[in-house]
């Protein structure tokens, strides 16, 4: 079983939807959580980063950690089509030498005008 | 412009060349990393480098070599290159007293033929 399981989609929504993304874990020694955006054939542009359980708001951008489900998610508000890429996410148990993340696998995400 | 910056972009090679991919930044920041993506697999770290002449092995170090003269420079040499290392190869770095959240460049795709 991996560390950090990610439901590869495809997800694909209409113009102006709620999108939910979510990751589940196994490691409860995992403390930071982010998530990335990645357009096709570009690099991983982190996108949230929030430290331990809550919410964070940034924008049409809303992500939540439950630690007690071992369980992260992302909403996407009135969603665009320049939302459509591969959501990645991410997370570290902090206090390690390098600050090793350990990723998902992905879910790709295509939003339609 | 700041941030980091990958040559080259796209490199075609054949098995057993040596090939060198590039990666430099101008954030100053002390730790860097290698990582390879790949469909199934996702990210997978190769190397990472805590400060200049510092680097120790990731999870799929086997077939590359890094060095780390410079702060800012963090090269990657395939030293007999191998169809299997056909893939996209990110560099990412991370600032010092943050959590553990990594910076992408934008990526070499390298084909071996």
């Amino acid at each position: 079983q991996k560390e950090v399981e990610q439901d590869p989609g495809p997800l694909s929504v209409p113009e102006g939807a709620i999108v939910s993304l979510n990751c589940t874990y196994s490691n409860s020694a995992f403390q930071y959580f982010m998530w990335y955006r990645q357009y096709s054939r570009k690099g991983p542009e982190l996108l949230m980063y929030t430290y331990s359980s809550g919410n964070k708001e940034d924008g049409r951008f809303t992500a939540q950690v439950d630690k007690s489900s071992k369980y992260i998610s992302l909403f996407i508000r009135d969603s665009q089509p320049s939302d459509s890429a591969t959501y990645l996410c991410a997370m570290s148990e902090g206090g390690t030498s390098y600050g090793k993340l350990t990723f998902g696998q992905g879910t790709i995400l295509t939003v339609h005008p | 412009d700041a941030g980091i910056t990958q040559s080259p972009r796209y490199k075609i090679t054949e098995t057993g060349r040596q090939v060198t991919l590039m990666c430099h930044q101008t954030w100053s920041h002390s730790y860097m990393f290698w990582y390879r993506q790949d469909l199934g697999h996702g990210l997978r770290l190769i190397y990472y480098s805590a400060a200049a002449d510092i680097t120790d092995k990731g999870e799929v170090p086997d077939g590359y070599v890094v060095s780390r003269s410079k702060t800012e420079n963090f090269p990657l040499t395939l030293e007999s290159a191998t169809r299997s290392q056909t893939s996209v190869y990110f560099c990412a770095s991370r600032p010092p007293l943050a959590g553990d959240e990594q910076y992408f460049g934008p990526g070499t795709r390298l084909t071996v033929t």
